[in-house]
């Protein structure tokens, strides 16, 4: 069965860059969307962005500027970056499988947050 | 503040039915764009409840319904249970395909 899961630091310091990695098992990278979305303690879903094996990134353009969305097929992994990171960015980081379809397979969330 | 808007919070006795909507504009829900809903249980990743505005996924029971109307769309539950107490979040794109989530409503079963 298709199966996601996040890995990364649990914890940055302001400024610093926010990285994450989402492994995929159960399918092939290459053949869906795969998105990133997060959820700040106590509030909703914000979309992160999206991308295709071989296509470019989607970004919520509230974040354009400091995201940054990759691929490795070989690895059957997708990875998130997050520059410049504020206490704002602290939240739950989903991965999940589909770009703009309905999102049936997530990971389970980790917890990244942002302090000194 | 987010482009789509749902009600912070609803509630009903078990066995009633509530509904939850989620508004958009002529550049979302307005413009055709499927509506998604999902629910979630509090420490868990959201489950997908309803998919391209009416559909419901295997294992979802009927209770739960959708539909979408010019610039909105809307949840049904019927038969309200107490395992129905949870988040919910409407989900739609717009003209640039960015993906948008309403601010969520929790759903309390009296």
């Amino acid at each position: 069965q298709v199966q996601l899961q996040e890995s990364g630091p649990g914890l940055v310091k302001p400024s610093e860059t926010l990285s994450l990695t989402c492994t995929v098992s159960g399918v092939s990278i290459s053949n869906f969307y795969w998105s990133w979305i997060r959820q700040p303690p106590g509030k909703g879903l914000e979309w992160i962005g999206y991308i295709y094996y071989s296509g470019s990134p989607n970004y919520n353009p509230s974040l354009r500027s400091r995201v940054t969305i990759s691929i490795d097929t070989s690895k059957n992994q997708f990875s998130l970056k997050v520059s410049s990171v504020t206490t704002a960015d602290t939240a739950v980081y989903y991965c999940a499988r589909g770009g703009l379809a309905p999102t049936a397979y997530w990971g389970q969330g980790t917890l990244v947050t942002v302090s000194s | 503040q987010s482009v789509l808007t749902q009600p912070p919070s609803v509630s009903g006795a078990p066995g009633q039915r509530v509904t939850i909507s989620c508004t958009g504009n002529s550049s979302n829900i307005g413009a055709a764009y499927d509506v998604h809903w999902y629910q979630q249980l509090p420490g868990t990743a959201p489950k997908l409840l309803i998919y391209g505005n009416t559909n419901r996924p295997s294992g979802v029971p009927d209770r739960f319904s959708g539909s979408r109307s010019g610039t909105s769309a809307s949840l049904a539950i019927t038969g309200l249970q107490a395992e129905d107490e949870a988040d919910y979040y409407c989900q739609s794109y717009d003209s640039s395909l960015s993906g948008l989530f309403g601010g969520g409503t929790k759903l309390t079963v009296l």
